[in-house]
């Protein structure tokens, strides 16, 4: 099977600007979850999804947000980028809540 | 609320020794366990977990990991390391009970093989 794909791999914005991140999971899984690693602050979770419902969201503000599509691949959305935003993001999957996370191989983001 | 704390930051070890990455971690629920390795400009990929059942769990590239309730760790070991396993180490946890999958993550641990 092959693994979980993130588009774009990597990514140049600017301060206000806005960005979409898109995650493909592997094929079968209906979970996708999306992490946040920075330097700083580690691996934090942003939320995770389930049969395209938002189960639960990390503590981020409202400029995160994110969908998931009936074919389970879902998207991230960051608007009024600021500059601490620039940060690796990861999408993982699994079959259901509370299995095991596959992740891809993260979309690279900076804000300038 | 669940935590994880990886104790070393940096753990220099050389070519063909072992080496012990430690993590503890804290939950009022019970948990799953996960060890997961980054290389550079790479996602996480998983080397083993703990679900249920025994408490030495083994996992890929040689790793293991064993799950002491008591002393809530879940250290990870390899008797014998190569250079191709200097990489960043994460320990997770996600909380075994309820309707998430939310992982918890330690702050890593960067093992150095040097030759």
């Amino acid at each position: 099977k092959a693994g979980v794909t993130q588009t774009p791999r990597y990514l140049i914005k600017t301060r206000g600007q806005q960005v979409t991140l898109s995650c493909s999971p592997i094929s079968g899984h209906r979970s996708v979850s999306w992490y946040q690693q920075t330097p700083g602050q580690g691996l934090q979770f942003l939320f995770e999804y389930f049969s395209e419902t938002q189960r639960n969201k990390g503590n981020f503000p409202g400029r995160f947000s994110g969908r998931q599509f009936s074919n389970s691949r879902s998207e991230m959305n960051v608007s009024t980028l600021e500059l601490g935003d620039s940060a690796l993001y990861l999408c993982a999957s699994s079959f259901r809540l509370q299995e095991t996370q596959y992740f891809g191989p993260g979309t690279r983001l900076l804000v300038l | 609320a669940q935590s994880v704390t990886q104790l070393d930051s940096q753990v220099p070890v050389f070519e063909e020794a072992p080496v012990e990455l430690r993590c503890n971690y804290s939950s009022s629920v019970s948990v799953y366990l996960f060890w997961y390795v980054q290389y550079p400009n790479q996602g996480l990929q998983l080397l083993l977990k703990y679900l249920s059942g025994s408490t030495l769990v083994k996992g890929i590239n040689g790793f293991e990991a064993e799950f002491n309730k008591s002393q809530t760790s879940f250290h990870l070991r390899k008797p014998s390391v190569h250079i191709s396993d200097t990489a960043e180490y994460f320990c997770a946890v996600m909380g075994g009970s309820g309707n998430t999958g939310k992982l918890i993550f330690g702050q890593g641990t960067t093992l150095q093989v040097k030759p």
